[in-house]
């Protein structure tokens, strides 16, 4: 059972464009969704997270769209550069003593 | 240490031998995660442990697989008679669990590769 579903699983950008990946989740016991970024050859790593009493946050480039009736949120990445080339998973979690889970990852290309 | 710790960090193995693999989770963090990712794939959850509870084995993939996390702290998959589809990249995460905060942090990884 996929309990968070992530899309599309690869993307191409051009540089300067903005790269949407969007996530579904089914749980509503989710309070809890971060997004990780993982380059090629390390552990994927803390990019930006939201809660689910706000309805989008943003941290320089990268906001998060959270739509807590739909149970959808997605990512997106404003004037994409080369750099952000990784790949980027979606998870949801809640608190005590529930895992993370994670979507299946979004491969990203930004391209000159 | 200051962030997850691996090891190793690569293994090469032969196909039907049994393999160790390591981690040394932030300390304090009282869940743990395995996680394995094929080649330009998603992680795959394999196991979790939080604190005392017995531990979700939900994604552990055959019997041939099976972890264990003593004293709370550093844990270990094993992996018995090792088949070439076993060929992946093992993450560890650990986290603080506590009220909604579930941040988790990542190792490194093994590569491991059966030959």
């Amino acid at each position: 059972q996929q309990q968070v579903k992530q899309s599309p699983q690869s993307l191409i950008v051009q540089k300067g464009g903005i790269s949407i990946i969007n996530c579904a989740y089914e749980n509503t016991a989710f309070d809890y969704f971060p997004w990780y970024q993982q380059f090629p050859g390390k552990g994927p790593a803390l990019l930006i997270a939201i809660r689910p009493d706000v309805s989008e946050k943003k941290e320089g480039r990268f906001t998060i769209s959270f739509n807590k009736s739909a149970k959808q949120f997605s990512l997106h990445i404003m004037d994409s550069q080369p750099g952000d080339s990784a790949t980027y998973f979606c998870a949801a979690g809640s608190g005590g003593y529930q895992k993370v889970t994670f979507g299946i990852g979004t491969k990203l290309q930004v391209i000159p | 240490g200051a962030g997850v710790s691996q090891s190793p960090s690569n293994k090469v193995t032969e196909k039907g031998k049994d393999v160790e693999l390591r981690c040394d989770p932030i300390s304090g963090h009282t869940a743990l995660y395995w996680y394995r990712q094929s080649l330009g794939q998603g992680l795959e959850f394999l196991i979790y442990f939080q604190g005392n509870s017995a531990p979700d084995k939900s994604g552990l993939p055959s019997d041939r697989f099976s972890a264990e996390r003593t004293g709370g702290s550093v844990s270990t998959l094993t992996i018995q008679r090792t088949q070439q589809e076993d060929s992946a990249v093992y993450l560890c995460a650990s986290s603080l669990v506590r009220g909604a905060n579930t941040e988790a942090f990542f190792g490194q990884g093994t590569r491991l590769t059966v030959v």
